[in-house]
């Protein structure tokens, strides 16, 4: 699995978008980018991935760039439930995951 | 998706003794994968299951100290063996469904004193 670096932690206020960027410079052409998210207590949650193209779906959109070496996870608007740890995985989504230290995500009231 | 049920969610052992964690899938899969989360720590995997065979241990985890079980597609167990306080973390099962997404356990809360 391709190694990725994360910022330790960010602060969004309710209600604008949260950007959580990713870099995973080292990620195989063939090796999706995968988010998860850990809200406390809980197991980990799966949000998005991608190999290519930028994706969305209901809960967020998944930028990747040209190189593919770095994305960005988008939450559109952030709301006070979406305070969490967020993983950025690179891998091949039928194999085992290597969890990183995560961004942890604080939504502002 | 997938269902998974874990038992117990939590439990407080003495130390010395081994405390066996199931993991319940809704569906069959090929591979079930344990995981550890220590306080405060990110996941790291303990081991992968698969049917019909022996589990495939990380570094740094032996089957003695975790033996694991897999009788079939939708069922594993996994052993935490002579506990220390040390061994208090959260334990979580997942499957994947293939080039998708992963589903987690809500994990087992260890405690050992």
């Amino acid at each position: 699995d391709a190694k990725t670096t994360q910022p330790p932690s960010m602060d969004c206020a309710e209600g604008r978008a949260a950007n959580l960027p990713c870099n995973h410079s080292t990620i195989s052409g063939n090796e999706y980018v995968y988010w998860y998210r850990q809200i406390h207590s809980q197991g980990p949650q799966y949000i998005i991935h991608g190999l290519k193209n930028n994706e969305t779906n209901e809960m967020a959109s998944l930028i990747i760039t040209e190189d593919r070496k770095s994305s960005t996870l988008i939450l559109p608007h952030a709301t006070l439930r979406d305070t969490a740890v967020y993983y950025c995985i690179g891998g091949f989504g039928n194999e085992k995951l290597t969890f990183g230290t995560g961004t942890r995500l604080t939504i502002i009231p | 998706s997938a269902v998974i049920s874990q038992k117990p969610s939590r439990d407080i052992c003495q130390r010395g003794t081994s405390l066996t964690i199931q993991c319940q899938v809704d569906s069959q899969v090929t591979m079930m994968f344990w995981y550890r989360q220590q306080p405060g720590q990110s996941l790291t995997l303990i081991a992968t299951a698969n049917q019909g065979s022996e589990a495939t241990y990380e570094s740094g985890f032996v089957i003695d100290k975790f033996p694991i079980s897999r009788p079939n597609l939708t069922f594993s167990t996994l052993t935490v063996s002579n506990m220390s306080p040390e061994d208090s973390s959260i334990y979580l099962c997942s499957v994947n469904r293939e080039r998708t997404e992963a589903f987690f356990g809500q994990g087992t809360r260890l405690t050992v004193v």
